[in-house]
C-alpha cells in the first residue's frame, strides 16, 4: 500500500515516562488486531493481541486499547526502558480466512536515557 | 515449538545476478507463509503468500517470484536482480483457521529473522 513508502513517524519518550504509540485501522470488520515490535536489524516480533469483543487488555508493562468507533488502535508502554527503542507496527485481520494481516505504516519509539 | 529459518542473512549480489532466498518453518505443518520487503527505514510490502504446496498469490506485480516446493519451505527468488530490490526479506508464517493443537491465535503471522540484500 501507499503507506509502505513513507518514512516512519517517531516519537521520542524520557526513559522512565509513559509510552502510547497509536493506529488507525481501516476496515470496520476487522476482528483481530495485533502489535509487533521490530528492533534494528531483526524481524517483527509478537507483542500482544486483541479481538474485537474486547476494548482493552493488559500485558507484561504493555496494555492495547481498542476503539472500535472510531477505528483507533493505541499501544501503552509503562515505564519505558532503552530496550523498548524500536520500530512498533498495528496490523489487523479484516475477518476473512487464511488471508495476509494488513500492517500499519509503523511508529519508531525512540527512549532518551 | 515452532521456529522459522531463513538464509542467508545477509547478501550482497550484483546488479543482473540470479536469486534465491529460502524460509523453512519447523514445528507446525500446512502452515500459510509469507514473503515481505521493507526498505530502510519504511513498512513492510507484502510479496508473496502461499496457503498450501504450489500455491502463490502475488501482490506486487515485480521481477520476483516465489515457490513453495514443499509444506514447510518457501523460496524467493528472482532471475536477474535489480538495484530497487535491495532491501531487508522478511518471511512469515501463520497456521490455517480451525488448526489445533497450537497456542495463541490462528491470525497471528510470526516473522523469521530476515535476509539483508545488498545489490550493487
Amino acid at each position: 500500500g501507499e503507506s509502505v513508502g513513507l518514512h516512519l513517524p517517531t516519537l521520542s519518550v524520557q526513559e522512565g515516562d509513559n509510552s502510547i504509540i497509536n493506529c488507525a485501522y481501516s476496515n470496520s470488520a476487522s476482528d483481530y488486531f495485533i502489535w509487533y515490535k521490530q528492533e534494528s536489524g531483526k524481524g517483527p516480533q509478537f507483542i500482544i493481541d486483541i479481538r474485537s469483543n474486547m476494548d482493552k487488555r493488559q500485558g507484561q508493562r504493555v496494555t492495547v486499547l481498542l476503539n472500535k468507533t472510531v477505528k483507533h488502535l493505541s499501544l501503552q508502554i509503562a515505564a519505558t526502558q532503552p530496550g523498548d527503542s524500536a520500530v512498533y507496527f498495528c496490523a489487523e485481520n479484516m475477518g476473512a480466512g487464511n488471508t495476509p494481516l494488513v500492517f500499519g505504516k509503523g511508529t519508531r519509539l525512540s527512549v532518551i536515557a | 515449538s515452532q521456529t522459522i529459518h531463513q538464509w542467508p542473512a545477509t547478501l550482497v549480489q550484483p546488479v543482473g545476478s540470479p536469486l534465491s532466498l529460502e524460509c523453512t518453518v519447523e514445528g507446525t505443518s500446512n502452515p500459510n507463509l509469507y514473503w515481505y520487503r521493507q526498505a530502510a527505514g519504511r513498512g513492510l510490502q507484502l510479496l508473496f503468500y502461499s496457503v498450501g504446496i504450489g500455491q502463490i498469490s502475488s501482490e506486487v506485480p515485480q521481477n520476483l517470484s516465489a515457490s513453495r516446493p514443499q509444506d514447510r519451505q518457501f523460496i524467493l527468488s528472482s532471475k536477474k536482480l535489480l538495484l530497487s530490490d535491495s532491501g531487508f526479506y522478511l518471511c512469515a508464517w501463520s497456521r490455517k483457521q480451525g488448526a489445533q493443537g497450537l497456542a495463541g491465535s490462528w491470525e497471528t503471522q510470526y516473522f523469521g529473522p530476515g535476509t539483508r540484500l545488498l545489490v550493487l
